[in-house]
């Protein structure tokens, strides 16, 4: 089975500032694709980045980078210079490679960011 | 820029009643899914579809049916709902199984 955990529940920083929100996994699957969703006050799901298990560079977009651990089974998000806006609920999901006809994401429980200027 | 639209946006029904939620993607996505969130929570799998006519049971769809009528269309059944299906519920697209899935704005399901 699939287990995606955000040990994280809360974290608050000050604007401008680097963030890291952590993420860990459990999968049997060889490969597999993790991705970060952030959810806005209004309840907007936002798609932001994903990680595909066969690459070793971390991937980046935007002021949103990731710190892929593959032995550690864990997939950090970071944000950089933060700000208002970015206050929101930040999701990780994992997508295992098995099910050749399902996309089926298992998601962890989410990691509440407040910025404060 | 995807598309992915939901009706209606809050619904209130009774306890055994019927209730119909509704999903319309214009991103020519073959994949579609729909999902539940409850408070303080992750979104949990109920049915996705990988083709028009066919729909497949996701991690939780006791209670559920799921209908996929066209490319565009996905809707979701509540035949008999009940109080535990107060959620929110999420529809997303994406264009294939391995690609990001793109969400639309949600239902809020209130069951009294």
């Amino acid at each position: 089975a699939q287990k995606v955990t955000q040990t994280q529940t809360s974290i608050s920083v000050m604007e401008k500032t680097t963030v890291t929100m952590d993420c860990v996994y459990e999968t049997r699957d060889s490969s597999y694709f993790l991705f970060w969703y952030k959810q806005t006050a209004s309840g907007e799901i936002v798609f932001l980045i994903r990680q595909d298990s066969y690459k070793k560079e971390n991937a980046t977009e935007g002021h949103y980078s990731l710190n892929f651990q593959k032995p550690k089974s864990s997939i950090g998000l970071i944000i950089t210079a933060t700000q208002i806006e970015d206050s929101a609920v930040y999701f990780c999901a994992m997508r295992a490679n098995t099910g050749a006809n399902t996309g089926k994401l298992t998601f962890g429980h989410g990691t509440i960011l407040r910025v404060h200027p | 820029e995807a598309a992915v639209t939901q009706s209606p946006r809050s619904k209130v029904a009774v306890t055994g009643g019927k209730v119909t939620l509704s999903c319309h993607q214009t991103n020519n996505h073959d994949y579609m899914y729909w999902y539940r969130q409850d408070t303080g929570h992750g979104l949990r799998l109920i049915h996705y579809s990988y083709v028009a006519d066919s729909t497949e049971k996701g991690d939780i769809p006791d209670g559920y049916k799921a209908s996929r009528p066209s490319q565009e269309n996905f809707s979701l059944i509540l035949e008999l709902a009940s109080l535990s299906q107060t959620a929110v519920y999420f529809c997303a697209s994406s264009p294939t199984v391995y690609a990001e899935q793109f969400f639309g704005p949600g239902t809020r399901l209130t069951v009294l």
